[in-house]
């Protein structure tokens, strides 16, 4: 099975600030997807990303997928603190089932 | 359209009791998956069905826990015999072909005591 780690586990900043978390792996990915969990809530899917090198835009989210294909990052402009919540990126492993990371817990201190 | 619907959201069982979950995909998918996610981790596969056929299952998925889509449509989740280990969010998931368009429910989340 194919890992992913994601970093940091847990990051806290103030509201206004910049901040950009990671998600590698040892491996290649067909496809990665940036979800965003609430507590108690299942994730939500935010982006889906397939071509090495791809940037995609939401708001103030920026997504990147490494061009080999094995890593990815999100970026987060201004931050609110409606964006507070656990952050998972995932790979698909074939065609059937995603490898999650480990998740980044972000709280957006007001 | 819903989404993905899962019901009941919350169980608390006693251990050695049977419990089962249900899962309404959106109504177009013919993909479903199950995931289970603990404390402090990302969601971690379970099984997967395209149609009414289940064609993978985790080594995680013990022989105390059986899933079922009978129509092609909604999926039910059973676990024989819960252990306190048991104690997760169950999530299910649907997509229409592909994995990485995958939705997921709001999870129902179970407490063995």
């Amino acid at each position: 099975t194919q890992l992913l780690e994601q970093s940091p586990q847990f990051l806290s900043i103030q509201e206004g600030e910049n901040l950009t978390v990671y998600c590698n792996s040892s491996s290649v990915f067909s496809s990665l997807q940036w979800y965003r969990q609430e507590p108690g809530e299942g994730p939500v899917l935010l982006v889906t990303v397939v071509t090495g090198g791809e940037v995609k835009k939401l708001k103030r989210l920026t997504f990147q997928f490494g061009d080999a294909r094995k890593d990815s990052s999100l970026h987060i402009t201004a931050a609110q603190p409606g964006d507070t919540g656990l952050y998972l990126c995932a790979g698909a492993e074939g065609a059937q089932k995603l490898v999650f990371g480990q998740g980044t817990r972000l709280t957006i201190n007001p | 359209d819903t989404g993905v619907s899962q019901n009941p959201r919350h169980k608390i069982t006693k251990r050695g009791q049977n419990v089962t979950f249900r899962c309404d995909p959106i109504s177009e998918h013919n993909r479903l998956y199950w995931y289970r996610q603990t404390l402090g981790q990302g969601p971690e596969f379970l099984t997967y069905f395209q149609n009414e056929a289940q064609l993978e299952k985790s080594r995680l998925l013990s022989d105390r826990f059986s899933a079922e889509r009978p129509k092609g449509s909604f999926s039910t989740l059973e676990i024989q015999r819960t252990e306190q280990g048991d104690s997760a969010m169950y999530l299910c998931a649907s997509s229409l072909g592909t994995v990485n368009k995958a939705f997921f429910g709001q999870g129902t989340r179970l407490t063995v005591v």
